[in-house]
C-alpha cells in the first residue's frame, strides 16, 4: 500500500562491492530522505534532498553517496561498506519541511 | 536529556483495555508532532498527526500539550493487531524530525 517504493527489498554485499539502493515516489513531494535503522533503535537521518538539491548530510561517511536524478527518484550508492553498516535503509518523502513523513518498506542490507 | 523521550515499555495489556502513552520533547520551537506505528522488521507507518486541539481517529486519540511539552496517544478497546512499537516523532525545524525510541505494546488475548 505504500506510495514510496524501494528496491531491492533485501541486499547482501561484500565489503568490496558497489551496489545501489533505489527509491521512487509519485506523490509530488519535494523532500526525500534516507534513514538508517538498526534493530530496536529509531530511524537515524542520513540525507535530505529538497527540490532535488542536497539539504542535509548528517556527517555520513563517504562510502554512502546519495543521488537525486529528479523529483521522484532518490538513490543511495554504496561502496566499500563495513559489516556495521548492515541495517534497514528507509527512504521517505514529505510534502513540505514540516509535514508528515511517508516511508517506503525499506531495503534490508547485510554486509559480509 | 534526550530531545524526545518515551517510556520503552513493554506495555502488556489485555484485549479490550485502554492504554495511554506519553512522549516528552525538549525543543520549545518544535513545529509538528506525529505518532507512527512500526511492526517488527517493517517500516514506520503514520498513525496520526497531533494537533493542539487534539484529534481522534476511531479508537485512537492524540493530544498535544505545548505548555508542558508532551504529546499523548490513547488507544481504546485494544485489539491484538494493535501490538506494535509506537514512535513519537517531533519536527524541530526544516526537514529535521526527531524520533523517540518507541514504546512497545503487546495486547494479550
Amino acid at each position: 500500500d505504500t506510495e514510496v517504493t524501494q528496491t531491492p527489498k533485501h541486499l547482501v554485499m561484500g565489503m568490496t562491492n558497489k551496489k545501489s539502493l533505489k527509491c521512487e515516489q509519485h506523490m509530488g513531494h519535494r523532500a526525500m530522505y534516507w534513514y538508517k535503522q538498526k534493530a530496536k533503535k529509531p530511524p537515524e537521518l542520513m540525507f535530505v534532498y529538497s527540490y532535488e538539491k542536497l539539504s542535509i548530510n548528517e556527517s555520513v561517511p563517504s562510502r554512502f553517496s546519495p543521488e537525486c536524478p529528479n523529483s521522484s527518484l532518490l538513490n543511495l550508492h554504496l561502496h566499500a561498506l563495513q559489516p556495521e553498516d548492515s541495517a534497514l535503509y528507509l527512504c521517505a518523502s514529505s510534502p513540505s519541511h514540516v509535514e508528515e513523513l511517508f516511508f517506503g518498506e525499506g531495503s534490508r542490507l547485510t554486509v559480509l | 536529556r534526550k530531545e524526545v523521550e518515551q517510556d520503552p515499555g513493554p506495555f502488556n495489556v489485555p484485549e479490550g483495555a485502554t492504554v495511554a502513552f506519553n512522549c516528552t520533547y525538549s525543543n520549545s520551537a518544535s513545529q509538528s508532532f506525529f505518532w507512527y506505528r512500526q511492526d517488527c522488521r517493517k517500516e514506520p507507518k503514520l498513525l496520526m498527526s497531533v494537533y493542539s486541539s487534539g484529534n481522534e481517529d476511531g479508537r485512537f486519540t492524540a493530544q498535544l500539550n505545548r505548555a508542558s511539552q508532551y504529546i499523548s496517544l490513547l488507544i481504546r478497546d485494544s485489539k491484538l493487531s494493535d501490538s506494535a512499537t509506537y514512535l513519537c516523532v517531533v519536527n524541530v525545524g526544516t526537514y529535521k524530525y526527531i524520533f523517540g525510541t518507541g514504546t512497545r505494546l503487546k495486547v494479550l488475548a
